[in-house]
């Protein structure tokens, strides 16, 4: 079956525009996550949607970040007025949540969107 | 600080030897997951190991997990040259509630 899918695939823009970022998670997955990699790091947590409710934005890293996600599929994340430091790969991933008391939480990634900007 | 430290950062070894990785955290978890990266993009699940659990095969993987010491190895036996990639451990700390938190990794290099 199909997997995550992220788009675009790479992004350049200038400092200063907004950018906004798309994942397709696996269908039937009502967990989203969205992470970000800066260059030789691991993965930094963003944002969780169980279904299409983030309970918890703090790990946003700015108020210029935000994310939604509509009818339990697609989500978007959108990063207005850009600076530099936002240059990273935006990684999506979806998981299963298991039923009352079962959470397996194992995360299908997508391929990432590179986002740089100059 | 990090939840998850792999170490060693960076690892050579020789195509058929084995390869040791650990990962080191800091609070008590709902699981362990060690995942592989290719060439800075996709991540790849590779096996979950349960806070009740205290090892784990899958194919050429052994998982183990020390809950007392808050640490995990990964193993990779009979390795191979497309096993070359980074490995990350996460730790799932709320069943997901919070996503993941991951180390920086440790960069195999499988010399053929």
């Amino acid at each position: 079956g199909a997997g995550v899918s992220q788009s675009p695939s790479n992004k350049v823009t200038e400092k200063g525009k907004d950018v906004e970022l798309r994942c397709d998670p696996i269908s039937g997955h009502t967990a989203l996550y969205w992470y970000r990699q800066s260059l030789g790091q691991g993965l930094e947590f963003l944002i969780y949607f169980q279904g299409n409710s983030a309970p918890d934005k703090s790990g946003l890293p700015s108020d210029r970040f935000s994310a939604e996600r509509t009818g339990e599929s697609v989500s978007t994340l959108t990063i207005q007025r850009t600076q530099q430091e936002d240059s990273a790969v935006y990684l999506c991933a979806s998981s299963l949540r298991g039923a009352l008391g079962e959470n397996y939480n194992e995360q299908f990634f997508g391929p990432g969107t590179r986002l740089t900007v100059l | 600080s990090q939840q998850g430290e792999e170490d060693p950062q960076a690892l050579s070894i020789q195509e058929g030897e084995n390869a040791t990785m650990n990962c080191s955290y800091k609070t008590s978890i709902n699981n362990l997951q060690w995942y592989r990266q290719n060439s800075g993009r996709g991540l790849v699940h590779l096996i979950l190991i349960r806070s009740n659990e205290r090892e784990k095969h899958s194919g050429r993987l052994r998982v183990t997990l020390d809950t007392s010491k808050k640490s995990s190895s990964l193993l990779i036996t009979a390795s191979r040259a497309a096993d070359t990639a980074s490995y990350f451990c996460a730790t799932d700390v709320r069943g997901g509630a919070d996503g993941l938190t991951f180390g920086k990794g440790t960069h195999l290099i499988i010399q053929p």
